[in-house]
């Protein structure tokens, strides 16, 4: 069982629409990363968060350690946000570990 | 100023081949991560160099992966004997400070079709 989940892998919007994308994981962290990543391969850093709520343009990205949740938003979404969205964990401090735990990612399609 | 640049972009070798893959990060940055992405999959953590040190080399699938950064700044990734599942996105990435506490900056990768 992978120990980062996100949801849902696919989904399609209109243009305009709020979209929510969510992720869950199981382990002890110290920050969880937002991904953006295009056709061709390139991968984008959107947020770094380790609690509460960042904003970035139509991005919000929030944080829930109790809950071990994280959700981010795109506001009146555009056609040129259509992208592959991960959700990656770094490990707790103290974890003797460099490695960043990914998610599956999930594809997302905004329709003009 | 540049990005992480990793080269070749496109890689076919024939199966039982070695390759070598290429990453330069941006100037300065101490940290280098090289992950593995298989088709429709998240990326997988393979290596973590700081600066020339190889800390963690946990994630390498097998004695035939092979990495260097021997100066602290250019790495080499370096498959021997590749086989059909080695086919996959190889991503390098850099943050400027050591550890997973910093944004890293992703290469555009180099995608290894081993036929």
């Amino acid at each position: 069982k992978n120990e980062v989940e996100q949801s849902p892998q696919n989904l399609t919007a209109q243009e305009g629409e709020f979209i929510t994308i969510n992720c869950s994981y199981s382990v002890g962290i110290s920050a969880l990363h937002w991904l953006q990543q295009h056709p061709g391969g390139g991968i984008v850093s959107l947020f770094m968060l380790s609690s509460g709520k960042k904003k970035h343009g139509r991005l919000i990205a929030t944080i829930n350690i109790q809950e071990k949740h994280s959700s981010l938003h795109i506001t009146a979404s555009h056609p040129r946000d259509s992208a592959v969205y991960i959700c990656a964990v770094s490990p707790a401090p103290g974890a003797g570990s460099y490695q960043l735990t990914f998610g599956k990612g999930t594809k997302l399609s905004v329709i003009p | 100023g540049a990005g992480v640049s990793q080269s070749p972009r496109y890689k076919v070798a024939k199966r039982g081949q070695d390759v070598a893959l290429r990453c330069d990060p941006i100037s300065g940055h101490v940290s280098l991560f090289w992950y593995q992405q298989a088709l429709g999959q998240g990326p997988e953590f393979l290596t973590y160099f700081q600066n020339e040190a190889q800390l963690d080399k946990s994630g390498l699938p097998s004695d035939r992966f092979f990495a260097e950064r021997p100066e602290g700044s250019v790495s080499t990734l370096k498959i021997q004997r590749t086989q059909q599942e080695d086919s996959a996105v190889y991503l390098c990435a850099s943050s400027l400070y050591s550890g997973v506490l910093y944004e890293q900056y992703f290469g555009p990768g180099t995608r290894l079709t081993v036929t």
